[in-house]
């Protein structure tokens, strides 16, 4: 199975600002995914991001707030912009396991919007 | 309607017992049906993939019905480290490889 770090894996940001989330794989992947976790609640996707092409995204979520790098394949970059408290939530990057549907995933990262 | 729908938690028992949870879809052209497991201020991970013929590793068994759109999860002689979440979860073609999740059930066990 993949090792997948996050970076950082909590951090307390003020309204308007903007956070970047580095996600780092220990293999290459060819797929990577952005999920978000509000409290409570179940993973919600954010986006699909390929190297070397535009991030795919789910209804709901756009370029402008949630802007995706993905300079090779073992590294992915989520920013959250201009933040609100609606925003806290954890934000999990994944990969493709072995088997179909099967997803590895990172350990979160924590966020909380005062 | 949600896509994956689970039974309301959380789910209090004692230590042996045997609980179940149930998930119903709402895609019919959903094709691939996994439950993940999610601990406390943890990342999800993969508990089993299901299949149509039901499958079995130890003492979780889990169990698919396509005509009702119905996934089940059975924990035998539960532990006090089964308690987490249980995340019920779809994929199918027309997601590519989206996996779509329930919301969750909580299982608590305690001694």
């Amino acid at each position: 199975s993949a090792v997948i770090s996050q970076k950082p894996s909590r951090d307390i940001c003020q309204r308007g600002t903007s956070l970047t989330i580095q996600c780092q794989v220990d293999s290459q992947v060819t797929m990577m995914f952005w999920y978000r976790q509000q409290p409570g609640q179940s993973l919600t996707l954010i986006a699909t991001a390929n190297q070397g092409s535009e991030a795919t995204y789910e209804s709901g979520f756009v370029i402008d707030k949630f802007p995706i790098s993905r300079p090779n394949l073992t590294f992915s970059t989520l920013t959250v912009s201009n933040m609100s408290p609606e925003d806290s939530s954890i934000y999990l990057c994944s990969v493709l396991g072995q088997g179909a549907g099967e997803q590895y995933f990172g350990p979160g990262t924590r966020l909380t919007v005062t | 309607r949600k896509e994956v729908e689970q039974d309301p938690g959380p789910f209090n028992v004692p230590e042996g017992a045997t609980v179940a949870f149930n998930c119903t879809y709402s895609n019919s052209a959903s094709q691939s049906f996994f439950w993940y497991r999610q601990d406390c201020r943890k990342e999800p991970k993969l508990l089993m993939s299901v299949y149509s013929s039901g499958n079995e590793d130890g003492r979780f068994t889990a169990q698919l019905n396509r005509a009702s759109q119905y996934i089940s999860l059975l924990i035998r002689d539960s532990k006090l480290s089964d308690s987490a979440t249980y995340l019920c979860v779809v994929n199918s073609m027309e997601y590519g490889n989206k996996l779509v999740f329930g919301a969750g059930t909580i299982l608590r066990v305690k001694s």
